[in-house]
């Protein structure tokens, strides 16, 4: 079965700072993988996504992502945090196919210190 | 476009009590999925209809029922409510040629 580990529950840069979220995926071939990103009492929000189109995924918001095969891996990063980039983020893998269903991992939650 | 849509988005219920949660998808998104997110189990899959049929379901009991109308519309039900079975609901769309899904709001339901 398909699964996601987000290593790092908690992460805390000061503004200003790289941002580097870490998701690695278990699968034997290769999936979509996504990222949401959800801000208090709200839902989620894509943010980017893999598709097996381009290893270097951008997204909005600044963000981006790097499928790499080799790791099983599917790291967010942003080169500079913002203040409102203060949220819970979450990776998620899905089969693709016949069904969209989503495997989450179990989210980042990132503080931005001034 | 407007986004995906649920209704209501707050609900306070007791213990055995049943509840009804609405989802409308983004237009012309035939796809639908439930999510249930708590802070002990995260986010959870709970089932995914296209055009009318379940075609995807998740490990929840048999209190857990959702169908979805003619036009892409969702409803979940829960029955029997229990006190676990407070969280966020949400509903996912999406079309098939496009992987991703979008998501709205939720349904925050609080059983006492």
């Amino acid at each position: 079965a398909q699964s996601v580990t987000q290593l790092g529950s908690h992460v805390s840069v000061s503004e200003g700072a790289l941002v580097l979220l870490r998701c690695n995926y278990s699968s034997s071939v290769p999936p979509y993988l996504f990222w949401y990103v959800q801000y208090p009492n709200q839902g989620l929000q894509l943010l980017l996504k893999y598709t097996s189109a381009a290893t270097l995924v951008k997204g909005i918001n600044g963000f981006e992502a790097e499928f790499k095969k080799s790791e099983t891996s599917f790291h967010l990063t942003k080169p500079s945090a913002h203040m409102s980039d203060a949220a819970e983020y979450f990776c998620a893998v899905s089969e693709g196919g016949a069904t969209n269903k989503l495997i989450f991992g179990t989210g980042t939650l990132l503080a931005v210190q001034p | 476009k407007a986004g995906v849509t649920q209704t209501p988005r707050y609900l306070i219920k007791t213990r055995g009590q049943q509840v009804t949660l609405s989802c409308s998808p983004i237009s012309g998104h035939r796809s639908v999925s439930w999510y249930q997110q708590t802070p002990g189990q995260g986010l959870q899959f709970l089932f995914e209809y296209f055009s009318e049929t379940q075609r995807n379901k998740g490990n929840f009991p048999g209190r857990f029922s959702g169908r979805q109308f003619s036009n892409s519309r969702s409803e979940m039900n829960v029955s029997t409510l229990e006190l676990g079975d407070s969280a966020l609901y949400l509903c996912a769309s999406s079309v098939p040629s496009n992987p991703g899904q979008f998501f709205g709001p939720g349904t925050r339901l609080t059983v006492l």
